[in-house]
Order: structure tokens, then C-alpha cells, then sequence
């Protein structure tokens, strides 16, 4: 099974901020990596697929990139509505989720 | 616009049999090269993939799992289900059904809590 790291676990950053997320694989998953935002009570909504394509009506702020074992999910400028949980998940082995970063209001 | 929705018991008893059943609208489950996931969550954690299956029938299960789950899929109503043999309080989960393509979940139903306890 694929493990999927994400650091940090928690990111505390104002509105308008810069978001960096991390996510390390086991081993490599090639470009086969989505990122997942999750709000509380939501289901998870698909950001990102094959590492770097925005999803339908995705906004453009949401970046995707990296192969192999390290992936980057990036927030250019952060709105309100943007903290939330994020997760990254690899389709390359069987599925597999990293454990999340959670972007609070600092 | 596709819509999954789940329905199901949402107490169950320890050792028994938990079924749900996703209800997809809006598109037909027997088009495209999708697949068609179950995903849990418990509750305060991550997410946790329990299995997929094809339009052709064809199952493919989370090993740690395998041998409690079952996958169906009813073309004619437009469903597929999950069962979970000898649950335990760890099966305790919001379970989501999702749609699967490029190797991601595009599609997701809203989620459905069972909690399992006697």
C-alpha cells in the first residue's frame, strides 16, 4: 500500500496569505496525485487531478504540481472560504489518502 | 449535473451486516470508463478508500477488507451497494459514495453516518 505524507498538519495563515501544502509518497505514484478540500459536515470536493489539472469551476488560485514522491499544493492568495481541510490521494496503486493539513485562520 | 446519494441503516449492531446503497442521478452509472467507490471516514479523521466497482461487475476491494466486503451494482436502478460483515465499533464511519475517474473521486455523495453499537 502506498503511505501519503502531508506536512504540515496545520497551517496558520491570514487571508490573502500565500498556502504551501506538502505531500510525500511511499514510493512513486508518477503523476497520478489529487488534492482534496473538506469542510466540516462536506463531503470532500476534488480540487486537483494527475497532479496538476484544476477541476471543473475550480478557481484559479488552486495550483497543483510535482512526480514521482513529492507533490505541491499551492493557494496563491487565500480567501475566506478557503480554510478547510485539504488531502491529497494517490490513484497510481490502489487508492490511498495522506492524513491532511487543516488551514486555520491565524 | 451527476448526484450520488446514500441511504441506509445508521445503527448497527456489533457482528452483524452493514449495507448502504448509492443512488446516482443526473447520468447513467453504465456510461463512460468510470468507477464507483465507496469511501469512510471516521469521525474527527482521514479518509480511508474500502473499494470500487465497474460497470462490467468487476470489484476491486482495500485488502485489509477484502474478506468483509461486498460491492454490487444494479444497472437497472442506477445503484451500486456496499455490505460489511462483522463490524466492529472501528467501522464506525460517515461512508461516502463517489465517482471514480482519472485515478480521483469526482463525484461524491453528501455521506451518511452509521454508528455501530449495540
Amino acid at each position: 500500500e502506498v503511505v501519503l505524507t502531508q506536512s504540515p498538519a496545520t497551517l496558520s495563515l491570514s487571508p490573502g496569505e500565500r498556502a504551501t501544502l506538502s505531500c510525500r509518497a511511499s514510493q512513486s505514484v508518477y503523476s497520478s496525485l489529487a488534492w482534496y478540500q473538506q469542510k466540516p459536515g462536506q463531503a470532500p470536493r476534488l480540487l486537483i487531478y494527475d497532479s496538476s489539472n484544476r477541476a471543473t469551476g475550480i478557481p484559479a488560485r488552486f495550483s497543483g504540481s510535482g512526480s514521482g514522491t513529492d507533490f505541491t499544493l499551492t493557494i496563491s492568495s487565500l480567501e475566506p472560504e478557503d480554510f478547510a481541510v485539504y488531502y491529497c490521494q494517490q490513484g497510481s496503486d490502489w487508492p490511498s489518502f495522506g492524513g491532511g493539513t487543516k488551514v486555520e485562520i491565524k | 449535473q451527476l448526484q450520488l446519494q446514500e441511504s441506509g441503516s445508521g445503527l448497527v449492531e456489533p457482528s452483524q451486516t452493514l449495507s448502504l446503497t448509492c443512488a446516482v442521478s443526473g447520468g447513467s452509472i453504465s456510461t463512460g470508463l468510470y468507477s464507483w467507490s465507496w469511501v469512510r471516514q471516521p469521525p474527527g479523521k482521514g479518509l480511508e478508500w474500502i473499494g470500487y466497482i465497474y460497470k462490467s461487475g468487476s470489484t476491486y476491494c482495500k485488502q485489509s477488507l477484502r474478506s468483509r466486503v461486498t460491492i454490487s451494482v444494479d444497472s437497472s436502478k442506477n445503484q451500486f451497494s456496499l455490505r460489511l460483515s462483522s463490524v466492529t465499533a472501528a467501522d464506525t464511519a460517515v461512508y461516502y459514495c463517489a465517482r471514480s475517474g482519472h485515478s480521483s473521486f469526482d463525484y461524491w455523495g453528501q455521506g451518511t453516518l452509521i454508528t455501530v453499537s449495540s
